[in-house]
């Protein structure tokens, strides 16, 4: 079967760095990509890799493997408003998306 | 402001009732879908539309129906509600099918009682 793994919680300070792993088992892959969904709120696009390496912007970073189905997702700086879900999705052979359950990143002052 | 458009937000449905949420977007995206999202769970696909006029089904579609009569639409159906509906429905779009970044819509909270 696929499967996406994340952590479910994570915890950092205001103003540290924070990495929050995804490792993955899919049939075929077209892509991962990485979305912040705040409380109550929807997802919104963060990051899309699709070649082994980092892709940087901003004050985030995400990291792709595909040899080792693992990608990364760092966040730089941390600021009181990151407080946030982070979802990590890959895009099958099919096209399909499959979801992870997310990463509820807490920032503590 | 370009997006999407979802109704109703939040919802409180007794078991048997019929009920549509509604969905918009104003992009002009050929592809659209529907979400359901569940504590501790990954969002799951419940249907899609590649291009208006056609509906494909998603890892879990029983108990839901979609129609695409036009670009911009693609309402969700529940044709008879079960508690296990319960749930926050997000509706999404990207321009192709595909390797694309999907925009969500605020969502709609659902309770079946």
């Amino acid at each position: 079967g696929q499967n996406i793994d994340q952590p479910t919680e994570m915890t950092a300070t205001e103003g540290a760095i924070v990495q929050i792993n995804c490792t993955y088992q899919t049939s075929g892959f077209n892509g991962l990509f990485w979305y912040q969904q705040h409380a109550g709120e929807a997802p919104t696009f963060l990051s899309y890799n699709v070649l082994d390496g980092l892709e940087e912007k901003g004050r985030f970073s995400s990291f792709l493997s595909r040899s080792k189905g693992y990608s990364y997702l760092l966040l730089k700086e941390l600021q009181m408003k990151d407080s946030a879900s982070y979802l990590c999705a890959v895009m099958d052979s099919n096209y399909q998306l499959i979801w992870g359950a997310g990463t509820k990143l807490i920032i503590k002052p | 402001i370009a997006g999407i458009t979802q109704a109703p937000t939040s919802q409180i449905l007794a078991a048997g009732r019929r009920m549509t949420l509604r969905c918009t977007q104003d992009m002009r995206h050929n592809a659209m879908y529907w979400y359901r999202q569940d504590l501790g769970l990954g969002l799951r696909l419940i249907h899609y539309s590649n291009t208006a006029g056609t509906t494909g089904k998603g890892e879990v579609p029983d108990g839901y129906s979609v129609s695409r009569a036009n670009t911009d639409d693609f309402p969700l159906t529940l044709a008879s509600a079960v508690p296990s509906q319960t749930s926050v429905y997000f509706c999404a779009s990207s321009e192709n099918s595909g390797a694309n970044v999907l925009t969500f819509g605020a969502g709609s909270r659902l309770t079946v009682l």
